[in-house]
């Protein structure tokens, strides 16, 4: 079946950086997209991107271009998320998400990893 | 980017009850899905297409609309039912979601 598992909690300092990932597993990694969505404490959720896995390429939210950044790792059917020049407002659960067959509707959700920047 | 406003933003229900969530985009969209999400969890797709149950989802979740309305509806509403409900356009990037609606007893 497929499963999207996420890497664990991260405190971080404003200012740092930080690398969380998603590992995909049950299905053919090149074949569905990957993207990434975050809820604030409290909030809703928020589009962060999206990956294509076959060639690489990526589309972010225009908030977050430049600073967040989606990379397939070496390891086999990850995806990394690198959060740079971390804030206090980027605070959030970060989930990975692959899309549907054929469309970009999120149909399997990773447990979310949560990102919390503190001073 | 497309604004998507849900309402109500609380339902207040009983077990049994139909309830019938609202999704309005400030554009026309085609592609559009509803999620389900319970506390401490991540969501979980309902529907897709607008209209279209995701695999093993009740058949009593049912979606409708086309353009800028859009609805979701429970049509009798069980204990594990009680939830935030999102609606998101995948139509075209940035995608977005609405804030929400919360499902209570």
């Amino acid at each position: 079946q497929v499963q999207m598992v996420q890497s664990g909690t991260e405190v971080m300092r404003p200012g740092a950086s930080v690398k969380i990932s998603c590992k995909a597993s049950g299905y053919m990694f090149t074949r569905y997209y990957i993207h990434w969505v975050r809820q604030a404490p409290g909030q809703g959720l928020e589009w962060v991107g999206i990956f294509n896995p076959p060639g690489g390429t990526t589309n972010y939210a225009q908030k977050f271009q430049g600073r967040f950044t989606m990379a397939r790792g070496t390891s086999p059917d990850t995806l990394y998320l690198e959060l740079g020049s971390l804030r206090s407002e980027d605070t959030a659960v970060y989930y990975c998400a692959r899309s549907g067959d054929g469309s970009q509707f999120l149909e399997y959700w990773g447990q979310g990893t949560l990102v919390s920047v503190s001073s | 980017e497309i604004v998507l406003t849900q309402s109500p933003g609380t339902l207040t229900l009983s077990p049994g009850e139909r309830a019938t969530l609202s999704c309005r985009a400030s554009q026309s969209v085609t592609d559009l899905a509803w999620y389900q999400q319970q506390l401490g969890q991540a969501p979980r797709l309902l529907i897709y297409s607008a209209s279209t149950r995701a695999t093993g989802i009740p058949d009593r979740f049912s979606g409708s609309g086309s353009g800028t309305d859009f609805t979701l509806t429970i049509s009798r509403l069980e204990t594990e039912d009680f939830a935030v409900y999102y609606c998101q356009q995948y139509d075209r990037t940035p995608q977005t979601f609405g804030q929400g609606t919360k499902v209570e007893v």
